[in-house]
């Protein structure tokens, strides 16, 4: 089946750590992001990819990365400067980066500070 | 700036009674809206989409929305809610057209389903 797979489902991250976050879609899509999820709120921008080798700041970058090396892979890296990691991250992608595509969700990783 | 709210972080209903699940948006020609379920630990699914063609949209499980200019406001519905339906609601605008990048996520309305 078509989807998006997000790994690991749980991650720990100690002081000074940097963690990254696996994000692999079978979709064929040209498009993927990254989503913070935090308790009672919405969902917040991190990066986003429109095509491959091509990347744009959403409304939280500060203390991310990110790479776009292959269509179907947009993997997320949580560095040290990242003060307050902890939260629920969500990748999605969509067919093209226009407002009319409705995105398709991974399940998810759980980022806990050791 | 522009926003999206849901009027109600929490409502419960009796299995079988309607749902109404409450979202306002601001001003815009012609904004995306689209509704999205989370359960809990998993990811959002799309339940529908306007993109200015019916006012009235329908959705998976039988939810649907109702566009309503007049009144900004984009309103989630389902005529019998079901055990099932007990989950996280998010209404989510795009006002900018263009890159998802715009997109504006409610702070989502979480139903509870009571037997």
């Amino acid at each position: 089946d078509g989807g998006i797979t997000q790994s690991p489902k749980y991650l720990f991250r100690k002081e000074g750590q940097n963690v990254t976050l696996s994000c692999e879609q079978n979709l064929n899509h040209d498009a993927m992001y990254w989503y913070r999820q935090d308790p009672g709120q919405g969902l917040r921008l991190i990066y986003y990819s429109q095509i491959v080798n091509d990347f744009q700041k959403g409304d939280i970058a500060e203390g991310y990365s990110v790479s776009r090396e292959k269509k179907e892979s947009f993997p997320l890296t949580v560095t040290s400067a990242q003060k307050n990691p902890t939260a629920f991250y969500l990748c999605a992608s969509s067919q093209w980066d226009t407002s009319n595509q409705p995105q398709h969700f991974g399940d998810g990783t759980r980022l806990s500070i050791l | 700036a522009q926003s999206v709210t849901q009027l109600d972080s929490h409502v419960s209903v009796s299995e079988g009674t309607p749902v109404l699940l409450r979202c306002n948006y601001s001003s815009s020609y012609s904004p995306s809206l689209f509704w999205y379920v989370q359960h809990p630990n998993k990811g959002l699914q799309l339940l529908l989409k306007y993109t200015s063609a019916a006012t009235l949209v329908k959705g998976i499980n039988g939810f649907e929305a109702e566009f309503k200019k007049s009144e900004t406001s984009f309103h989630l519905t389902k005529p019998s809610a079901h055990m099932s339906d007990a989950a996280e609601y998010f209404c989510v605008v795009n006002y900018y057209g263009g890159s998802q990048g715009n997109l504006i996520f409610g702070k989502g309305t979480k139903l509870s389903v009571k037997p």
